[in-house]
């Protein structure tokens, strides 16, 4: 069974300091791996995804991951926090490892960027 | 283009009742899916389809029914309602289970 690890349930961060949100996975086969945001009383909304490639990939609001096939890991960043990145981030994995293909979300990790 | 719908928006049920959350897309999506959000669990499959006829359950669906007649629609059947069912409903869309998802405003569901 694939499965997603969001380590932290809170990401406290300056503004104009980096971030950092963690995201680990298993899964059988090639991973296809996504990070969504959601804000207050909206649905999810989709910011970047990996599904083969250069493994630093660029997405909205200039956010980026990068997938480590060793660690099993497609931590989320951003060079300068904004004050407006504060929402819940999900990172979620699907596979084609056959089958009737899944997608399953981690926990979500709330990040909070302090003025 | 309005995406990925959802009706109602807010809903008060009573235990064992019965009803209809109604998702619809306009993207000619194969793959959609039903989620429930509750604080501190993410997001969690209910069932999902990848395509007009065919569906699977997720990892909770005990207590909710799918049919997916049309490619265009996705309602998500609560059969006898109970509190544990109190959550946020997100539908879902995609082209393919491994393409981005577009997802619905939500369906807020409290159950007494």
């Amino acid at each position: 069974a694939q499965s997603v690890a969001q380590p932290e349930d809170q990401v406290n961060v300056a503004e104009g300091n980096p971030l950092t949100v963690k995201c680990t996975y298993s899964v059988s086969g090639n991973p296809y791996l996504f990070w969504y945001v959601q804000y207050p009383n909206r649905g999810l909304q989709f910011l970047l995804k990996y599904i083969t490639g250069d493994n630093l990939v660029k997405g909205s609001y200039g956010f980026e991951a990068e997938f480590n096939k060793s660690q099993t890991s497609f931590h989320l960043k951003k060079p300068s926090a904004l004050v407006s990145d504060s929402a819940l981030y999900f990172c979620a994995v699907s596979s084609n490892s056959g089958g009737y293909q899944k997608v399953t979300f981690g926990t979500g990790t709330k990040l909070q960027v302090i003025p | 283009n309005a995406g990925v719908t959802q009706t109602p928006k807010f809903q008060v049920l009573k235990t064992g009742q019965s009803m209809t959350l109604q998702c619809a897309q306009d993207m000619n999506h194969e793959y959609m899916s039903w989620y429930r959000q509750d604080p501190g669990m993410g997001l969690r499959l209910i069932h999902y389809s990848v395509g007009a006829g065919i569906t699977d359950q997720g990892e909770v669906p005990n207590g909710y029914n799918v049919s997916r007649s049309t490619t265009e629609d996705f309602p998500l059947r609560l059969l006898s309602a109970a509190p544990s069912q109190t959550s946020v409903y997100f539908c879902a869309s995609s082209g393919r289970a491994v393409d981005t998802q577009y997802f619905g405003p939500g369906t807020r569901l409290t159950v007494l």
